[in-house]
């Protein structure tokens, strides 16, 4: 069974950092692009960032591009997204998903539960 | 950036009744759609994907059409388990973007 399983969230101050992982298991991970989505409360899903399954083509939002930087290390199936310059308005859940191809635009098929981010002071 | 226009961005029906969501692609995006059912505290599932193909395990009550920029997403007969918020999402090109999300509820 694909099991995709999100860590890291917190508590973080304005301008602080924080990296959050996704261990994945089931699939061959290095096969596979992977995406980050997030929703902040109350609001709708919003994509964040994308992997192609080797990690050289990585792609960003415009509002986290130069803040948030994306790694996969495929000999352990983990995937990182690196939070930097945080602002309260990426308080959110993240959730990482299974894209269906080797790289983004193929569509996902599978989502972890997601880790919450909360930035305040 | 593609925009994608979903309605209604909420409902309210009755079990059994046929419910219809639209999803409108501000451009050509193919059949480069996924629809998405996401209930509170739990990880998105896909239902569709490339615009009219039902996910395996899914429930055929479920279904899409559509191609270019005109979307529809159908649940044939609503039961309580589909109380759910629903979303489109094109990956014809990035920035990857989503529809505003159709909170469904049962009348």
């Amino acid at each position: 069974e694909v099991q995709l399983l999100e860590s890291g969230g917190g508590l973080v101050q304005p301008g602080g950092s924080l990296r959050v992982s996704c261990a994945a298991s089931g699939f061959t991970f290095g096969d596979y692009a992977m995406t980050w989505v997030r929703q902040a409360p109350g609001k709708g899903l919003e994509w964040v960032s994308s992997i192609s399954h080797s990690g050289p083509n990585t792609y960003f939002a415009d509002f986290v591009k130069g803040r948030f930087t994306l790694s996969r290390d495929n000999s352990k199936n983990t995937l990182h997204l690196q939070l930097n310059s945080l602002r309260t308005e990426d308080t959110a859940v993240y959730y990482c998903a299974k894209e269906r191809g080797a790289y983004p635009r193929y569509g996902t098929d599978v989502w972890g539960q997601g880790t919450t981010v909360i930035v305040s002071s | 950036d593609i925009q994608m226009t979903q309605s209604p961005s909420s409902l309210s029906a009755s079990v059994g009744d046929r419910v219809t969501i639209t999803c409108q692609a501000s451009q050509d995006i193919s059949n480069y759609l996924n629809w998405y059912q996401h209930k509170p505290g739990q990880a998105p599932k896909v239902l569709i994907y490339d615009a009219s193909t039902v996910e395996k395990g899914v429930s055929s009550r479920f279904s899409g059409s559509g191609s270019g920029t005109h979307f529809t997403f159908t649940i044939i007969s609503l039961q309580p388990e589909d109380i759910a918020t629903y979303y489109c999402q094109q990956y014809d090109d990035f920035p990857l973007t989503f529809g505003g999300g159709t909170k469904v509820e049962i009348k």
